[in-house]
């Protein structure tokens, strides 16, 4: 089983429509979580850190459930700019080595 | 804010050569960095972290006679991949982390083996 698994995807959405990626992790010890954004050909970079009391930036919203193991993105009124892949990642914290999910590739359509 | 830079950004090179990438973070120092390979439509993976001043730690699965990486000072990790056949052909990433919980990523080397 995979330490950070992610909705295979790809998410084909309109323009202005709602998304939302999921993601689990099977490490109980993980200690932060970070959902990262990929553009092709390009070094990822954070979007933003996922809180467990969930933490909004925008458009964008994150959910943490340490119970279930479970993360989660949602993206608003999405834009045209928001096509990219979308990695979970997670980190044991102390280590500070990152643990990526494979990554969920969207494409907003005009 | 943080900047991490790595040089070359790509490279293609014959079969049997080696090739140094290097990873310097611009503005801050930082006494460990991390070393990924992320292969066509698939994630970023570990390779190693590489230890200013002491030896590398390599990622299962990883031989740390082909890839050695070098810690010399605060601000620089090499990463020599030695004797590179085409399957070593990816998209190397390397990453600092700063005094939070965060990481910056250098803009990857794109490796070309023929």
């Amino acid at each position: 089983r995979k330490e950070v698994e992610q909705d295979p995807g790809p998410f084909n959405v309109p323009e202005g429509a709602t998304v939302a990626f999921n993601c689990t992790y099977s490490n109980s010890a993980s200690q932060s979580f970070f959902w990262y954004r990929q553009d092709c050909r390009k070094e990822p970079k954070l979007l933003m850190s996922v809180y467990s009391s969930g933490n909004e930036d925008g458009r964008f919203t994150a959910q943490l459930n340490r119970a279930s193991q479970y993360i989660s993105l949602l993206i608003r009124d999405s834009k045209l700019s928001d096509s990219a892949t979308y990695l979970c990642v997670v980190s044991q914290g102390s280590a500070r080595q990152l643990t990526f999910g494979s990554g969920t590739q969207l494409t907003v359509l005009p | 804010g943080a900047v991490v830079s790595q040089h070359p950004s790509w490279v293609i090179c014959k079969s049997g050569t080696s090739v140094k990438i290097e990873c310097r973070s611009l503005d801050f120092q930082a006494t460990t960095m991390f070393w990924y390979r992320q292969f066509p439509k698939q994630s970023l993976m570990l390779m190693a972290t590489s230890n200013e001043g002491s030896k590398a730690t390599y990622e299962q699965g990883v031989e740390k006679d082909k890839f050695l990486i070098n810690h010399a000072s605060l601000t620089l990790s090499t990463l020599t991949v030695t004797s590179a056949h085409p399957e070593d052909s990816s998209f190397y990433i390397c990453s600092a982390p700063t005094g939070t919980d965060t990481q910056y990523f250098g803009p990857g080397t794109r490796l070309t083996v023929l």
